[in-house]
């Protein structure tokens, strides 16, 4: 089956750690994007990517990173330098910039 | 850059009574309009979406949206709600010309009432 697939789906780790979220798809598609969701406050740009090799920082790129080193996979690793890295996670994909975003299910990050 | 209010944070609807969900977007260039749900702890589904054409668009669902350019608005309809309908809505915009990422309006959270 085609689709995005995210891991892991929940994620504990203690302050001060850095932890990689993984995010795989099988769309051939080109662009691939990473988001932030709390509570009431909808879902943030972390990061984007419109081709392999190349990404771009979304609105809330402090404390992140990533690599998009083959077309499938663009994982994101959350930093000890995120103040506030406790949230869900949504990664997702398109054929290229201004058509269709196709989202994964979700990472839970809860950081103790 | 563009940006979208979604007017309501919660909209509580007793079964089988209509809805609207109200979305107005703000952008200085021409613009696709898309409406995803979330049910809990998962990822955003397409509910449906404006690219061109015929003002009202039918998704999945029963849901309806109607685009009105002179409004700057994208509201959602379902003329009858059902429980499993209850879910939060998510209006979202991208200008055409794909150069800046989608956006989105904080959501509105449908409850449904038996």
């Amino acid at each position: 089956d085609g689709g995005i697939t995210q891991s892991p789906k929940y994620l504990f780790r203690k302050e001060g750690q850095n932890v990689t979220l993984s995010c795989e798809q099988n769309l051939n598609h080109d662009a691939m994007y990473w988001y932030r969701q709390d509570p009431g406050q909808g879902l943030r740009l972390i990061y984007y990517s419109q081709i392999v090799n190349d990404f771009q920082k979304g609105d809330i790129a402090e404390g992140y990173s990533v690599s998009r080193e083959k077309k499938e996979s663009f994982p994101l690793t959350v930093t000890s330098a995120q103040k506030n890295p406790t949230a869900f996670y949504l990664c997702a994909s398109s054929i290229g910039p201004g058509n269709t975003i196709y989202f994964g299910e979700g990472s839970w990050l809860t950081v103790v | 850059a563009q940006s979208v209010t979604q007017l309501d944070s919660q909209v509580p609807v007793f079964e089988e009574a209509p809805v609207e969900l109200r979305c107005n977007y703000s952008s200085s260039v021409s613009v696709y309009l898309f409406w995803y749900v979330q049910y809990p702890n998962q990822g955003l589904q397409l509910l449906l979406k404006y690219l061109s054409g015929s003002t009202l668009v039918k998704g999945i669902n029963g849901f309806e949206a109607e685009f009105n350019k002179s409004q700057t608005s994208f509201h959602l309809r379902k003329p009858s709600v059902h429980i499993s309908d209850t879910a939060e809505y998510f209006c979202a915009v991208i200008e055409k010309s794909g150069n800046t990422p989608l956006v989105f309006g904080k959501g509105t959270r449908l409850s449904v009432i038996a």
